[in-house]
């Protein structure tokens, strides 16, 4: 079966970057296009960006833009996602879903979620 | 930048029909999906291209797509239907969601 499994929680000073891994299974890796959400505590879900599996390629979120940085192994079927300068307000659940990049593509499936911490 | 605007919350008897909506604006040209999210739980797609759904999503889920609103619709809404809801758009090869409805059955 299609799976997502995230790496664990993180803990992180204000200023640090943090590295979340999403590996994936059950499907052929570069079918899917991978794509990095976002959820701060009791709010909405943020769109951070997406990369190509089979060449890397990226787009992120222009308010991310010089922050964050995705990145894939295809050895090892696993997708990346580094956030930099953290602040209290990057405080969130980090999601890696697979799914399409166009206009009639929908995020299909979800990893479990990372919580990343932001506190001095 | 592209904006979805929901309703923060809607309630609903169970056994009653429960619509949700999502304005942006010409929403009716552009796709919309939906996504289910219960507390501590990644979001499901329960209706992708504006009316489509996935397998193993109930029948009592529909949606639809016109002009600048999609619709979320639940017939014989269920108590397990109780979640937040997000709708889903594309706008400059940008995901954009909604702010999130939270789903009451009572």
């Amino acid at each position: 079966q299609v799976q997502l499994v995230q790496s664990g929680a993180e803990v992180k000073k204000p200023g640090a970057s943090v590295k979340i891994s999403c590996k994936a299974s059950g499907y052929t890796f570069t079918s899917h296009y991978m794509h990095w959400v976002r959820q701060a505590p009791g709010q909405g879900l943020e769109w951070m960006g997406v990369i190509n599996p089979t060449d890397g390629s990226t787009s992120y979120a222009q308010k991310l833009q010089g922050r964050v940085t995705m990145t894939r192994d295809t050895s090892t079927s696993t997708v990346y996602m580094e956030l930099s300068s953290l602040r209290s307000e990057d405080t969130a659940v980090y999601y890696c879903a697979g799914g399409g990049y166009s206009g009639n593509s929908y995020l299909d499936f979800w990893g479990q979620g990372t919580l990343v911490t932001v506190s001095s | 930048s592209y904006e979805l605007t929901q309703p923060p919350s809607v309630s609903v008897s169970p056994g009653q029909t429960a619509s949700i909506t999502c304005s942006g604006d010409k929403l009716g040209d552009k796709y919309t999906c939906w996504y289910q999210q219960k507390p501590g739980q990644s979001p499901v797609v329960v209706i992708y291209q504006d009316r489509k759904r996935p397998s193993g999503i109930p029948e009592r889920f529909s949606g639809s797509n016109s002009g600048n609103t999609a619709t979320l619709t639940i017939s014989g809404t269920q108590a397990m239907d109780e979640a937040d809801y997000y709708c889903q758009a594309w706008d400059s090869s940008s995901v954009v969601f909604g702010g999130g409805t939270k789903l009451t059955v009572l």
